[in-house]
C-alpha cells in the first residue's frame, strides 16, 4: 500500500460526459502527479501540481482539468468524453516539487467511455 | 523515435535466471526511475538514479548518464517477478517521460 488513494476504482460512462477523479496524495506529500495509461499510448504524464499550484504540464487536452486543493488531494476533471479517453488514469504523490524524487502511484481509476 | 527506448519489449525467463532490460534515452535528464507494474494495474517505483547504481535486494539499476544508458538487472529471478518494467526519464523541466516497458515473465 503506497498511502496514494483514488476514487472511484472503475468508472464507466458515455460519449460528451464529464467525470472527476479524485487523488489523496501519502501523508506529508506535497505534490501529485496526474498519468495516463491507454493501450496504445502507455503511460504519460499529464500534470503536476505542488503545494496547490501547477508546477509541470504534459500531453493534457485541454478538455482535461486540474487542480490540488489546500488540504493537498487532487482533482482531475475530464469533459466532453471521447472514446479514446478510455483509460487508466494514475496518479501518484512526493515529498518535493522536483520531478526527480521518488514517487508514490495510487490504485488508478480505469474510466471506460461507451 | 521515442525519446525512451526499452529493450527487449518482451522477456521470457526460468527461475533462477539473471535478467537484463535495457533503457536508452535521446535527452537531458535530471534523474531516471524505474517503476515496475504487476498485471493487476498497480505501479511500484522501484529505483530513482541520477548517477551511479542503486541495489535493493535482488535488484540492481545503473545508469551511465555519459552514455544516456541505464540498466535494471534481476537476479535469481522468480516467478513473483513476472511484470512490467518501465523506464521513465524527469526532463529538467519536472516533465516525466515514460518508455513503452519491457514485459517479463518468469516460469518455475
Amino acid at each position: 500500500d503506497s498511502g496514494v488513494t483514488q476514487t472511484p476504482k472503475h468508472l464507466i460512462t458515455a460519449t460528451g460526459q464529464r467525470v472527476t477523479l479524485r487523488c489523496s496524495p501519502r501523508s506529508g506529500d506535497l505534490s501529485v502527479y496526474w498519468y495516463q495509461q491507454s493501450l496504445d499510448q502507455g503511460l504519460q504524464f499529464l500534470i503536476q501540481y505542488y503545494n496547490g499550484e501547477e508546477r509541470a504540464k504534459g500531453n493534457i487536452l485541454e478538455r482535461f482539468s486540474a487542480q490540488q486543493f489546500p488540504d493537498l488531494h487532487s482533482e482531475l476533471n475530464l469533459s466532453s468524453l471521447e472514446l479514446g479517453d478510455s483509460a487508466l488514469y494514475f496518479c501518484a504523490s512526493s515529498v518535493s516539487e522536483r520531478g526527480s524524487d521518488t514517487q508514490y502511484f495510487g490504485p488508478g481509476t480505469r474510466l471506460t467511455v461507451l | 523515435k521515442n525519446e525512451v527506448e526499452q529493450s527487449p519489449q518482451n522477456l521470457t525467463a526460468q527461475e533462477g535466471e539473471f535478467i537484463t532490460i535495457n533503457c536508452s534515452y535521446s535527452v537531458g535528464i535530471s534523474a531516471l526511475h524505474w517503476l515496475q507494474q504487476h498485471p493487476g494495474g498497480g505501479i511500484v517505483s522501484l529505483f530513482m538514479l541520477s548517477s551511479g547504481k542503486k541495489k535493493h535486494g535482488r535488484l540492481i539499476a545503473t545508469i551511465n548518464i555519459q552514455e544516456k544508458h541505464s540498466s535494471l538487472h534481476i537476479t535469481a529471478s522468480h516467478p513473483r517477478d513476472s511484470a512490467v518494467y518501465i523506464c521513465a526519464v524527469t526532463l529538467s523541466t519536472d516533465k516525466l517521460i515514460f518508455g513503452t516497458g519491457t514485459r517479463l515473465q518468469v516460469f518455475p
